[in-house]
């Protein structure tokens, strides 16, 4: 069955850093990668996704490129802001129903 | 645009009472969706509507959870009687195409503690 494995935080950067926070799945046919993200207090919103293998998916200025061969779906941004503080969900499509990934408590300090 | 909205936002029960949460998915999305999140765990798919029919209830845990979704709009998902294990946040979302490439939105979830 379809899987996801994220790298578990929680994970605490100083302001203007560079985050990387790794997924990997494991997946029948073609399935969609998504990131989500909740902020504290609210619910998850949709980040960024990708289709197909190869495509990169952005937003905010955050990144992450679908790749087939390594079966990954890294995030990444350049520069963090305290703002992004929150937990991010990596997430494959299926079908239709979505499988997460356990989420990376991200907290980002001035 | 109204997005997906959820109530309550918080439930607290005892064991063995009932709740009953309800969602309303955004106006127009044929497809809606319920998750439910354990306390550090995954979150995991529940059951998936198509207008008022359901499409694929795989993911309900057992019978004492009951979902409807009378008339294809707004949904309730009922707990009866509760244990203490169905405490978690439980996440509703709604989607026009229900495929592999649509996009899910996702309303603020309803957190739930059975006591």
């Amino acid at each position: 069955g379809n899987s996801v494995t994220q790298m578990e935080g929680p994970v605490t950067l100083s302001e203007e850093a560079f985050l990387t926070i790794n997924c990997t799945y494991t997946a029948t046919g073609y399935p969609s990668l998504f990131w989500y993200v909740q902020y504290p207090g609210e619910g998850l919103q949709l980040l960024l996704k990708a289709t197909k293998a190869d495509d990169k998916g952005s937003n905010k200025g955050f990144e992450a490129t679908y790749r087939k061969e390594t079966t990954s779906f890294h995030l990444e941004k350049g520069s963090v802001q305290v703002s992004d503080s929150a937990v991010y969900f990596c997430a494959l499509g299926g079908s239709y129903q979505l499988t997460f990934g356990k989420g990376t408590k991200l907290s980002v300090i001035p | 645009e109204a997005g997906v909205t959820q109530f309550p936002s918080h439930s607290v029960i005892e064991k063995g009472q009932t709740v009953t949460l309800r969602c309303d998915p955004i106006s127009g999305h044929d497809n809606l969706y319920w998750y439910r999140r354990v306390m550090g765990k995954e979150i995991k798919f529940l059951l998936h509507f198509v207008k008022e029919s359901k499409q694929d209830e795989s993911g309900m845990p057992n019978n004492r959870f009951l979902a409807e979704r009378t008339g294809g709009t707004y949904s309730t998902l009922k707990v009866q009687p509760a244990e203490l294990e169905d405490s978690g946040v439980y996440f509703c979302a709604s989607s026009q195409a229900g495929t592999r490439v649509d996009t899910q939105y996702f309303g603020p979830g309803t957190r739930l503690t059975v006591l």
